[in-house]
């Protein structure tokens, strides 16, 4: 699977438009992109998952460059119960057995 | 629709014991894949279980094992417990070939003292 760099943190106000980007420089051919939310104490939970350009869902948006190299995690307008970890994944979306989750992005939302 | 559910909630055992999580998937979905999450840390992948199977492992122990029952529930068993053990343990449900949408349940926070 490859491997995927995400900022460790970040922090935004109430009511901003919050862009969390992640590098996956070894991304292979048939690797889709995936993102996770978790908050404290709970399951991750699947946001969106993107093959290229852009897809976007009632939740959010991910913008996926022509390299495929990296993408970028959209929230709009978050609010304070948009603060959790945010993790990005890297592999097949058919076959893949498993996900690999690095320590991800702690967003926190400030009021 | 239920959504996947693991019991029990929180769990304390002393090293050297042995303890059994288990987990019911989401309606519909026949795979079943466990993770270990230690604190500040991301999810580790264990194993995942399909057609009462194991499928696919992490790198874990042998002490760590695992069934999957033909309702598709499944359990998790780790054998010879250390402190090492101590975290929360998570469970995920998924169709077969769609392992990237995976549902994740509440999880069990297992504690060795």
């Amino acid at each position: 699977l490859a491997k995927t760099t995400q900022p460790i943190s970040m922090d935004s106000y109430e009511g901003q438009e919050v862009n969390i980007t992640c590098s996956h420089n070894n991304i292979a051919t048939n690797d889709y992109i995936t993102w996770y939310q978790q908050f404290p104490s709970q399951g991750p939970r699947f946001i969106i998952q993107g093959y290229k350009t852009k897809v976007t869902n009632e939740v959010a948006s991910l913008f996926i460059p022509a390299d495929r190299k990296s993408s970028t995690l959209s929230l709009p307008r978050v609010s304070l119960s948009d603060t959790a970890v945010y993790y990005c994944l890297v592999g097949g979306q058919t076959g893949a057995n498993n996900l690999f989750f690095g320590t991800g992005t702690r967003l926190t939302v400030i009021p | 629709d239920a959504g996947v559910t693991q019991s029990p909630t929180h769990l304390i055992k002393t090293r050297g014991q042995q303890v059994t999580l288990r987990c019911s998937p989401k309606s519909g979905h026949d795979t079943v894949s466990w993770y270990q999450q230690a604190l500040g840390q991301g999810p580790q992948f264990i194993f995942q279980y399909y057609e009462e199977e194991e499928r696919q492992r992490g790198n874990f122990p042998d002490r760590f094992s695992g069934h999957q029952y033909p309702n598709y529930s499944s359990e998790l068993n780790v054998n010879a417990l250390l402190l090492g053990d101590s975290a929360l343990y998570l469970c995920a449900s998924s169709l077969q070939g769609f392992s990237y949408e995976q549902y994740f349940g509440p999880g069990t926070r297992l504690t060795v003292t």
